[in-house]
């Protein structure tokens, strides 16, 4: 079945950074990929997707660029904030058969940045 | 506001003891999925709703757990029997599903129901 991977944390950066956080992926056919973000005390919020191979997705500062030759959807920020620190979880999207709109999530990354 | 809501937002039960959490999608919002994550983990898929249609179930859904969408809009998830392992957050998402494979609605989540099972 489809699994997502991602590296493990916790990560501590100080301000101004440059962050990557790892995820690779297993999955059958062509998925999406997903960044979502979990501040403290909120709800998981969509942070940036990919749909197909080479497409990179960004927002708020923050890149994946989604690698279909290495399975890999990496999240990077040059600059951190302290604002940033949060949960970041990887996710995909299957495309066919019962996975077909279901996310499979990582485990989660905290992130913690230092002023 | 018009995002995903849920509640209750905290439930302390003992065990033993049924539970039930109440999702109100976004308006519109024809696909209703709920998710269960615990502690240091990411969400796990439970089960999802297109309108009013239950269309899958996880293994992880034991004959406890029963969900309904009566009238394709607000969803409930009722677990019987409480047990210590059911302590999670519940969450829901929901989304617009519009055309075929490749067009991706983005899934909009809830802040979550914390069970606590004492």
């Amino acid at each position: 079945g489809d699994s997502v991977t991602q590296m493990e944390g916790p990560v501590t950066l100080s301000e101004e950074a440059f962050l990557t956080i790892n995820c690779t992926y297993t999955a059958t056919g062509y998925p999406s990929l997903f960044w979502y973000v979990q501040y403290p005390g909120e709800g998981l919020q969509l942070l940036l997707k990919a749909t197909k191979a080479d497409d990179k997705g960004s927002n708020k500062g923050f890149e994946a660029t989604y690698r279909k030759e290495t399975t890999s959807f990496h999240l990077e920020k040059g600059s951190v904030q302290v604002s940033d620190s949060a949960v970041y979880f990887c996710a995909l999207e299957g495309t066919g058969g019962t996975s077909y709109g279901k996310l499979t999530f990582g485990q989660g990354t905290i992130l913690t940045v230092h002023p | 506001d018009t995002g995903v809501s849920q509640n209750p937002r905290h439930k302390i039960t003992k065990r033993g003891q049924n539970v039930t959490f109440r999702c109100d999608p976004i308006s519109e919002h024809n696909r209703l999925y709920w998710y269960r994550q615990t502690l240091g983990q990411g969400p796990e898929f439970l089960t999802y709703f297109q309108n009013e249609a239950q269309l899958e179930k996880s293994r992880l859904l034991s004959d406890r757990f029963s969900a309904e969408r009566p009238k394709g809009s607000f969803s409930t998830l009722e677990i019987q029997r409480t047990e210590q392992g059911d302590s999670a957050m519940y969450l829901c998402a929901s989304r617009r599903l519009a055309g075929g494979p490749g067009r991706t609605d983005t899934q909009y989540f809830g802040p979550g129901t914390r069970l606590t099972v004492l």
